[in-house]
């Protein structure tokens, strides 16, 4: 069935450095591939997205590539800030509309 | 522009009772998800609604079940609640529906409690 797969679980980073979440889907229709953030008692946040014909997308100091033969996809963050905190989710978009399949999220945490 | 208000916030019920959770989605938008979060399973689709219909349902059983209205706005309702179904709810908004999936705005949640 559909399945995203996100590692690692929990990241923690000094102030500056990079991080990076990493992801697999199972479903090879899928063709939308959006990252959220979620801060402790709000709702997801999307962060970046990426569509199955780009291969890599940049915004400041985010960025998403996408590897569709090998059905894998990442969140890159530069510069860290502890503000970057939180619980990063990826999800994919099989073939349906508005259904997205979430990864188990990975709690960023970014030490001053 | 107001975002995704869903209500209430907190709510704690007992195993057998039934709950309602309202969503009033951004202005505009036809397309309302609903998704239900918790430590052990993540984030989950329950159903999505466009123009009062029903167009996906994830895998949960038939004692949960949605609606939408006229105005967009939209309800889900969880009856015979069980223990396991304490979790936040997540509701979420898009410009668009269909084949082509756009930006869901999540609202802030419903968090239910079953004792």
């Amino acid at each position: 069935g559909e399945n995203v797969e996100q590692h690692p679980s929990t990241l923690s980073v000094q102030e500056g450095d990079s991080a990076v979440i990493k992801c697999t889907y199972s479903d090879s229709a899928s063709n939308y591939f959006p990252w959220y953030k979620q801060e402790l008692g709000k709702g997801p946040q999307l962060i970046i997205d990426i569509r199955s014909n780009v291969g890599e997308k940049k915004d400041q100091r985010i960025a998403v590539t996408l590897n569709k033969t090998a059905k894998h996809f990442s969140l890159h963050i530069t510069e860290t800030q502890p503000e970057d905190s939180a619980v990063y989710f990826c999800a994919s978009s099989p073939r349906q509309g508005g259904k997205l399949i979430f990864g188990q999220g990975t709690e960023l945490s970014v030490k001053p | 522009k107001a975002g995704v208000t869903q209500t209430p916030r907190y709510l704690i019920k007992t195993r057998g009772q039934q709950v309602t959770l309202s969503c009033s989605p951004i202005s505009g938008h036809r397309s309302v998800s609903w998704y239900q979060q918790t430590p052990g399973q993540g984030l989950q689709f329950l159903f999505e609604y466009f123009s009062e219909t029903q167009r996906n349902k994830g895998n949960f059983p038939g004692r949960f079940s949605g609606r939408q209205f006229s105005n967009s706005r939209s309800e889900m309702n969880v009856s015979t609640l069980e223990l396991g179904d304490s979790a936040l709810y997540l509701c979420a908004s898009s410009l668009i529906a269909g084949e082509v999936t756009g930006e869901l705005f999540f609202g802030e949640g419903s968090r239910l409690t079953v004792l």
